[in-house]
């Protein structure tokens, strides 16, 4: 069973203080792991896709990398905006019907 | 349209009725996800159809939950006989096709509260 773990729950950032976002998982054979946003009453926005280690990706103040265990989300300089939810999703091989596992999320909060 | 659009946004229902909870995808997509957003826990894949068949069912919760696909279009998800484990945001998902990773968007959801 595909499993992802997302740490930490909560992060507090000041404006301008450079963070990262951990994504732990377990996947029998990795398809893909996803990066999205989620802001209040809201339904997840894709950021990135990843799919294989050593794999980096940039959009603007986020980068999003993999290794064979985990992903990070670096956030450089946030601004109040970036304020959200951030989610990661696995997809496996075995997912026949290619649906995603998601971690619980962390919610960002960056204060001006 | 533009987005994946779904309706109503808000339900509130008493314990033991139905609701219909609503999904258009984008126009052309022909891949479409129902996820379930329990308060603290992650979105939770409950039915994936393409076309308007439903090859993966295996998230359904119980017997009370079916869904439906159109015309390859607009899907339902019916929940009967609604119990208060029930509450939770209900999301809708649409891609290209099954294997087009960057594609999958989401709806705003149905916020289902069972009352």
């Amino acid at each position: 069973e595909d499993q992802v773990t997302q740490s930490p729950e909560a992060l507090r950032l000041q404006e301008g203080e450079s963070s990262s976002l951990n994504c732990s998982y377990t996947v029998s054979g990795l398809r893909g792991l996803f990066w999205y946003r989620q802001d209040p009453g809201k339904g997840p926005e894709f950021l990135f896709t990843l799919y294989s280690a050593g794999e980096e990706k940039e959009k603007e103040r986020l980068k999003a990398t993999l290794t064979k265990k985990e992903s990070f989300l670096h956030i450089t300089a946030p601004k109040p905006e970036d304020s959200a939810t951030y989610l990661c999703a696995v997809q496996g091989v075995g997912a026949g019907s290619y649906q995603l596992t998601f971690g619980k999320g962390t919610k960002l909060s960056v204060i001006p | 349209g533009a987005g994946v659009s779904q309706s109503p946004s808000n339900k509130v229902t008493e314990k033991g009725k139905d609701v219909e909870l609503r999904c258009d995808p984008i126009s052309g997509h022909t891949a479409l996800y129902w996820y379930r957003q329990s308060l603290g826990q992650g979105l939770e894949f409950l039915i994936y159809f393409q076309g308007n068949s439903a090859p993966d069912k295996s998230g359904l919760p119980s017997d009370r939950f079916s869904a439906e696909r159109t015309g390859g279009s607009v899907s339902t998800l019916t929940i009967q006989r609604t119990q208060q484990e029930d509450s939770a945001v209900y999301l809708c998902a649409s891609s290209p096709s099954p294997g087009i990773y960057e594609g999958y968007t989401f709806g705003s959801g149905t916020r289902l509260t069972v009352v």
